[in-house]
C-alpha cells in the first residue's frame, strides 16, 4: 500500500515553461514533506522542503504548494530549464514522531521531469 | 565539507552470497539511514542508526541487516543474496535524523547487481 504517489511517471516540458510535479499522499500523520531531486549515477539531492503548518515554500525557481485537506502537494518549476531534467521524488515524514519512533521518509516512485529546448 | 561516501560504487555477487555496503556519514552527523532503490519499487526506506542504535526499521527482511560504529559510520549487510535484491543502496545522513527536521543528504548509491 502506496502512502506516497507520484501517479505521472514522466512529464515533458519546454524550457522556459512551467513544469508542475504532483504528489498525493494518504498518511494524514505526516507533517513534513520533501522534495528530491536526482540525476542518473548520482543521489538524490534536497530540493526544497515544506512543514504542515504552511501552504506554501518557496525557494527560488522552486515553490513547494501543500494541500493539506486533499492530501496533496505539489512542485512548481518556473522557469523550466535544460537543466532541471531529472528524476524527482516527493518524500513524506512525522516530523515529530509517535513516541518509541524516530520517524523515516516514505518517498513516491518519481516523476522523470524532461525539459526541452 | 565531504559529502556522504558510499563504498563500493557498484559490485555484481551471486545468489546465496552476503554482501556488505558501507557509508561514512558528513562530519558531524549522527544519523545514518539506509534506502533501497529498485525500478518498479523506487526509494524504500531500510533503517536508521543513530549513535550507534538502530531506532527504526522498514519493512524488509531480517536478510537485511546493519550497524553504526561510534564515528557514526555504518556498514549494511544483505545475506542470502536473492535476484530481486539487484539495486541501488542509498545512505544518507543528517544531523539528527528526519524527525528533527534536519535535512538529510545522500551518497551516490553503490549498485548491487545478484546474478
Amino acid at each position: 500500500d502506496q502512502q506516497v504517489k507520484q501517479n505521472s511517471p514522466s512529464l515533458s516540458v519546454q524550457e522556459g515553461r512551467i513544469s508542475i510535479l504532483n504528489c498525493d499522499y494518504t498518511n494524514s500523520m505526516f507533517d513534513y514533506f520533501l522534495w528530491y531531486k536526482k540525476y542518473p549515477a548520482e543521489g538524490p539531492t534536497f530540493l526544497i522542503s515544506i512543514s504542515s503548518i504552511k501552504d506554501k515554500n518557496e525557494d527560488g525557481r522552486f515553490t513547494v504548494f501543500l494541500n493539506k485537506s486533499a492530501k496533496h502537494l505539489s512542485l512548481h518549476i518556473v522557469p523550466s530549464q535544460p537543466g532541471d531534467s531529472a528524476v524527482y521524488f516527493c518524500a513524506a515524514s512525522l516530523r515529530y514522531a509517535i513516541e518509541g519512533s524516530q520517524g523515516n521518509l516514505i518517498f513516491g516512485k518519481g516523476t522523470k521531469l524532461s525539459v526541452k529546448p | 565539507k565531504a559529502g556522504v561516501t558510499q563504498t563500493p560504487r557498484y559490485l555484481i555477487k551471486t545468489r546465496g552470497q552476503q554482501v556488505t555496503l558501507s557509508c561514512s556519514p558528513i562530519s558531524g552527523h549522527r544519523s545514518v539511514s539506509w534506502y533501497q532503490q529498485t525500478p518498479g519499487q523506487g526509494l524504500q526506506f531500510l533503517f536508521e542508526y543513530f549513535s550507534e542504535t538502530q531506532r527504526n526499521k522498514g519493512n524488509f527482511p531480517g536478510r537485511f541487516s546493519g550497524r553504526q560504529f561510534s564515528n557514526s559510520r555504518s556498514e549494511m549487510n544483505v545475506s542470502t543474496l536473492e535476484l530481486g535484491d539487484s539495486a541501488l543502496y542509498l545512505c544518507a545522513s543528517s544531523r539528527a535524523g528526519v524527525s528533527s527536521g534536519n535535512t538529510i543528504y545522500f551518497g551516490e548509491g553503490s549498485w548491487l547487481t545478484v546474478v
